[in-house]
């Protein structure tokens, strides 16, 4: 959806921290997730924030808020080459979750 | 516990044909919603129910129905296949429309020639 935007590819090396960027438009939502898409699967919630925190962090992952700016970020540390796969960033809204396009995040060994 | 299924998990169809996808889930939620994924443009939400007996449109819904007689299924039906039908599509599952953290099932892969 257009109100949700993500760039669509992203290259990093193993071991290297990824950051995958998003922006939105509509600051009404309560909630905001990160889900991971592997090849030939669904999407599967990798995690989420609400909108009224800053920051989130689960092993690994690392989500920021910026609420002023309407930007949200998903930092992976250490990545693997078992984390390429596509990313998607969605906000909550009412009875319907928005996606972004998905940022394909490849990983070098 | 099987969460989201979905059959077929590819099909093809002729211009004109109709079908049904299927989507099952034992969760006992009380949302479910069918999207679209088409390269570039994410996942469009195409209809959805907030549960048995309720439904309505999403973002894309023209050339689609669904009905929801059970709390476990959500078929979604296509009546008249046309090629800008080909896609591959997700059922999606909720606990309820306040909890809107999603379960998806692993998809079908629909061509329309």
């Amino acid at each position: 959806g257009e109100d949700v935007e993500q760039s669509l590819f992203l290259s990093v090396r193993e071991g290297d921290s990824s950051v995958i960027n998003c922006t939105y438009t509509d600051s009404s939502s309560t909630y905001l997730y990160w889900y991971k898409q592997e090849p030939g699967a669904g999407l599967q919630l990798l995690t989420y924030i609400f909108s009224n925190m800053d920051m989130k962090q689960d092993q690994r992952l690392t989500v920021l808020l910026n609420k002023k700016d309407k930007h949200l970020s998903l930092r992976i540390a250490d990545t693997q080459t078992g984390d390429s796969a596509i990313y998607f960033c969605a906000r909550s809204g009412g009875f319907k979750t928005i996606f972004g396009a998905g940022t394909r995040l490849f990983v070098k060994a | 516990n099987a969460g989201v299924t979905q059959t077929p998990k590819f099909q093809v169809l002729k211009t004109g044909q109709s079908m049904t996808l299927q989507c099952a889930q034992d969760m006992n939620h009380e949302y479910m919603s069918w999207y679209r994924q088409d390269p570039g443009m994410g996942l469009r939400l195409i209809h959805y129910s907030v549960g048995a007996g309720i439904t309505d449109q999403g973002e894309v819904p023209n050339g689609y129905n669904v009905s929801r007689s059970t709390t476990e299924d959500f078929p979604l039906r296509l009546l008249s296949a046309a090629p800008s039908q080909t896609s591959v599509y997700f059922c999606a599952s909720s606990y309820s429309t306040g909890d809107e953290k999603l379960f998806f099932g692993s998809g079908t892969q629909l061509s329309v020639l």
